[in-house]
């Protein structure tokens, strides 16, 4: 079955620097790779998504690449601000999600 | 308002007394899945349903039952728990299974002493 590791597993970053976070999977056949944000209560949200028909979306801040040969995909978030503070998941689809192990972020003042 | 609605949010119980973690959803959304989360394990799914009568297991389902006897609920049953269900548990909702966005619950967290 797919399997999705999730790096690093705690992330410190001086407000205003960019984080970056990466994740590989194993099936090829895997077509769907979303990001989730959990902030502290509550459950996970989506904030960006992408398609294996792209290489690169980007949404303001925030920024995900993917690349099928290598089977991995990156997080980007620029600018970090204190509201970036949370858990990030990666997931790969399509057939059932399946979730990386999470990224606590945190922004330093 | 879309929204997938869990309850209880926190509940404290003992071993072997059953009880069942309400989940509705109001998007009409066809999957509805649930999950438990526990520290540097990330989300793992218990079980899935991709419509009315029709479930299925995830990766962690011993211990829990479900049923899906209408599109909008999804409820979670453990019969006889155990301290190892002890959890945060997630109910998620999405119109195409694992290639569209899900929608969480805010969580349930199960405590069985």
């Amino acid at each position: 079955g797919e399997n999705v590791e999730q790096h690093p597993s705690t992330l410190s970053v001086q407000e205003g620097d960019s984080a970056v976070i990466k994740c590989t999977y194993s099936d090829s056949a895997s077509n769907y790779f979303p990001w989730y944000k959990q902030e502290l209560g509550k459950g996970p949200q989506l904030i960006i998504d992408i398609r294996s028909n792209v290489g690169e979306k980007k949404d303001q801040r925030i920024a995900v690449t993917l690349n099928k040969t290598a089977k991995h995909f990156s997080l980007h978030i620029t600018e970090t601000q204190p509201e970036d503070s949370a858990v990030y998941f990666c997931a790969v689809g399509p057939d059932k999600i399946i979730f990386g192990k999470g990224t606590r972020l945190h922004i330093l003042p | 308002e879309a929204q997938v609605t869990q309850n209880p949010r926190y509940l404290i119980t003992v071993t072997g007394k059953k009880l069942t973690v309400t989940c509705s959803q109001n998007m009409n959304h066809e999957y509805m899945s649930w999950y438990r989360q526990d520290p540097g394990l990330g989300l793992r799914q218990i079980y899935y349903s991709m419509n009315v009568e029709v479930t299925d297991k995830g990766d962690v389902p011993e211990g829990y039952k479900v049923s899906r006897k209408e599109k909008r609920n999804f409820p979670l049953i453990l019969e006889s728990p155990s301290p190892n269900q002890t959890s945060l548990y997630f109910c998620a909702s999405s119109q195409g299974g694992g290639s569209t966005e899900a929608f969480f619950g805010q969580g349930t967290r199960l405590t069985v002493v």
